[in-house]
């Protein structure tokens, strides 16, 4: 069974600062990784994956994010935030061999001015 | 161009009561999907279908039954309405392989 956990509720950061907002995942194959952000009332926007090849890969608005299969972690980064980057985002792993997109819980990402 | 454009927007009704949201993607992808999103923002997958054939089917109550009439639509259907559907529910569709899922913007569904 695949699954994907995200540790932190809340994430506070200051304008200009870097960000982190963390992701593990659980997977019996090779795991597709996605990153999604959420503004209110609207549907998930895709930010950046990970299916193979360099660990570190880069995505919409500035953000990247880094595989690490011995941690099996997929950390959302980015190095200078901006008060719009304030939403919901959601980390999602699918099972290669599947079809599921299993999502984790959001981690709401507030950036102060 | 809406890419996966969902109907109604909202909905309020009555417990008991069936009502039905529609869903339509202009992407040409095979794959489409229906998830709820409850009052914690979390997100659960309900039903994936690929190309007309339903392929994940979550443990749902019978109540719900989604339909695709050709693969660029997925409608869902709730009977009997009940207090705990209230939620948002999202449709999805993807490409194919690791292509990552398009999401309409919701419907928030409200029983009363």
């Amino acid at each position: 069974a695949q699954s994907v956990a995200q540790p932190e509720d809340q994430v506070n950061v200051a304008e200009g600062n870097p960000l982190t907002v963390k992701c593990t995942y659980s997977v019996s194959g090779n795991p597709y990784l996605f990153w999604y952000v959420q503004y209110p009332n609207r549907g998930l926007q895709f930010l950046l994956k990970y299916i193979t090849g360099d660990n570190l890969v880069k995505g919409s608005y500035g953000f990247e994010a880094e595989f690490n299969k011995s941690q099996t972690s997929f950390h959302l980064k980015k190095p200078s935030a901006l008060v719009s980057d304030s939403a919901l985002y959601f980390c999602a792993v699918r099972d290669s061999s599947a079809s599921k997109i299993i999502f984790g819980s959001g981690t709401r990402l507030s950036i102060r001015p | 161009d809406t890419a996966v454009s969902q109907t109604p927007k909202y909905l309020v009704t009555q417990m008991g009561n069936d009502k039905s949201i529609k869903c339509e993607q202009n992407l040409g992808h095979d794959t489409m999907y229906w998830y709820k999103q409850d009052s914690k923002k979390f997100l659960k997958i309900m039903f994936s279908y690929n190309n007309k054939e339903l392929i994940i089917n979550e443990t749902v109550p019978n109540r719900f039954s989604p339909k695709s009439p050709d693969k660029a639509h997925l409608n869902l259907h709730i009977n009997s309405l009940e207090l705990g559907d209230s939620a948002v529910y999202f449709c999805a569709s993807r490409g194919i392989d690791n292509s990552p899922l398009h999401f309409g913007n919701g419907t928030r569904l409200t029983v009363t």
